[in-house]
């Protein structure tokens, strides 16, 4: 089983409609983010969270938001889709620095989103 | 100005050469500094960090660090073409975020 799991892995929606990813670890890290990926424009950081208490937003949040329900979990929504958050949207996470950790972010697979 | 910038390429190199690829970053108090591997289709996977100015190596790569200029590189070596994919520089800035260039896609020709 993958240690960062998304779901869900494909999905297609209209605009206006409400969206949620789910992102769920079994590698026991305090930190997640979600990312999106557009082409040529590498990983966009949409928001990232430290712990259960602590969201922060990243490059492009506007549009989009987090719930942090447990460390294991963090759900990324989008009220209100338009089409151009089509795009690969990916959860990762990491250990955090006192830990001696290289910081390595580890990803899931990935959910891609059409917006129509 | 982007936090992190990388040439988006393509870049082709000739099998068995190195391939070269930079990045630069504007946050001086940046930590650590990444490179991650994509295949078209799969997620991204670390092949190399460097926290220290200076070189890191291993194996074929060597990623390479100057703080005072704000760059980073990645030098493969050997170049084979399975190491065609897109290289994504990472940085983990002064406020412990993590930060993506937007990829340099190289092409290793038979």
């Amino acid at each position: 089983d993958a240690d960062v799991t998304q779901t869900p892995r494909n999905r297609i929606t209209k605009t206006g409609k409400r969206i949620m990813l789910e992102c769920s670890q079994t590698k026991g890290h305090d930190r997640m983010y979600w990312y999106r990926q557009d082409p040529g424009l590498g990983l966009r950081l949409i928001y990232y969270s430290f712990d259960v208490k602590d969201i922060n937003k990243g490059e492009i949040s506007d549009g989009y938001s987090v719930s942090r329900q447990a460390q294991a979990k963090f759900s990324l929504s989008l009220e209100s889709a338009i089409p151009n958050q089509t795009a690969l949207y990916f959860c990762a996470t990491s250990a955090p620095n006192d830990r001696a950790d290289t910081g390595e972010l580890f990803f899931g697979e990935g959910s891609r989103l059409t917006v129509l | 100005q982007k936090e992190v910038e990388q040439n988006s390429g393509p870049l082709s190199v000739p099998e068995g050469a190195i391939a070269s690829l930079n990045c630069t970053y504007s946050d001086r108090g940046s930590q650590s500094f990444f490179w991650y591997r994509q295949y078209s289709g799969k997620s991204p996977e670390l092949i190399m960090f460097i926290y220290s100015n200076g070189d890191k190596e291993d194996g074929r790569f060597t990623a390479q660090l100057n703080k005072a200029s704000q760059y980073v590189s990645l030098l493969i070596r050997d170049s084979q073409p399975s190491d065609s994919a897109t290289y994504l520089c990472a940085v983990r800035s002064s406020a412990s975020k993590i930060i993506f260039g937007s990829g340099t896609r190289l092409s290793i020709r038979p």
